[in-house]
């Protein structure tokens, strides 16, 4: 069974920096392009970073770049999002998600971050 | 960026079938997707590129369209089926979702 699971979220202050990690498992993680995707509260869903199978490739959308890196560790079917420069509107739900294609086939149960003083 | 446009909100009877719709600002050729996600969970994958159901799917969803204008069609609405339903293009980046569809019980 394929399973997602994100951890390191939490109440952060503007500005400062926050790691995310997700645990992967049922599947061979390094065949597979993953991603991040975010869901403010009680708003729709935006793609936030996508990473090829060995790490070489990373994609964002603008309201991230430069401030968000994904990277995975394949040997420990591991994703990881690091988050710097954190603004208020960063405050979502962040779900980390298995590539079908370009589509997401497989989504974690999601992890809390506010920023907030 | 391919902006992606869905109604808010559609009421339905149970039993009956409804439409869902999504119009994309550009073409994405079948490059657009469908996803489901019910009050305090993930979203989960129903329909890719277009047409194609989901492994596991209920077959009473199914998918339509090209270029710019897409449906998902649920026919016979349950009760299960309420949720928010969301369309993904792929065809650029940065990919990008609808603002979700709404899906009520009359």
């Amino acid at each position: 069974e394929v399973q997602l699971v994100e951890s390191g979220g939490g109440l952060v202050q503007p500005g400062r920096s926050l790691k995310l990690s997700c645990a992967a498992s049922g599947f061979t993680f390094s065949n597979y392009y993953m991603a991040w995707v975010r869901q403010a509260p009680k708003k729709g869903l935006e793609w936030v970073a996508t990473i090829s199978t060995s790490g070489s490739r990373t994609y964002y959308p603008d309201s991230v770049k430069g401030r968000f890196t994904i990277s995975r560790d394949n040997a420990k079917s591991s994703l990881y999002l690091q988050m710097n420069s954190l603004k208020s509107e960063d405050t979502a739900t962040y779900y980390c998600a298995r590539h079908r294609s370009w589509e997401l086939g497989y989504w974690g149960q999601g992890v809390m971050v506010t920023v907030s003083s | 960026d391919t902006v992606l446009t869905q109604s808010p909100a559609l009421a339905v009877s149970l039993g009956q079938r409804v439409t869902i719709s999504c119009r994309a600002s550009k073409s994405v050729s079948t490059y657009m997707h469908w996803y489901q996600q019910k009050s305090g969970q993930q979203p989960k994958l129903l329909i890719y590129s277009a047409s194609n159901l989901e492994s596991g799917v209920p077959s009473r969803f199914s998918g339509s369209g090209s270029g710019t204008d897409f449906t998902l069609t649920i026919d016979p609405v349950e009760a299960d089926d309420i949720a928010n339903y969301y369309c993904q293009q792929s065809n650029e980046l940065p990919l990008t979702f609808g603002s979700g569809t709404k899906l009520e019980i009359k």
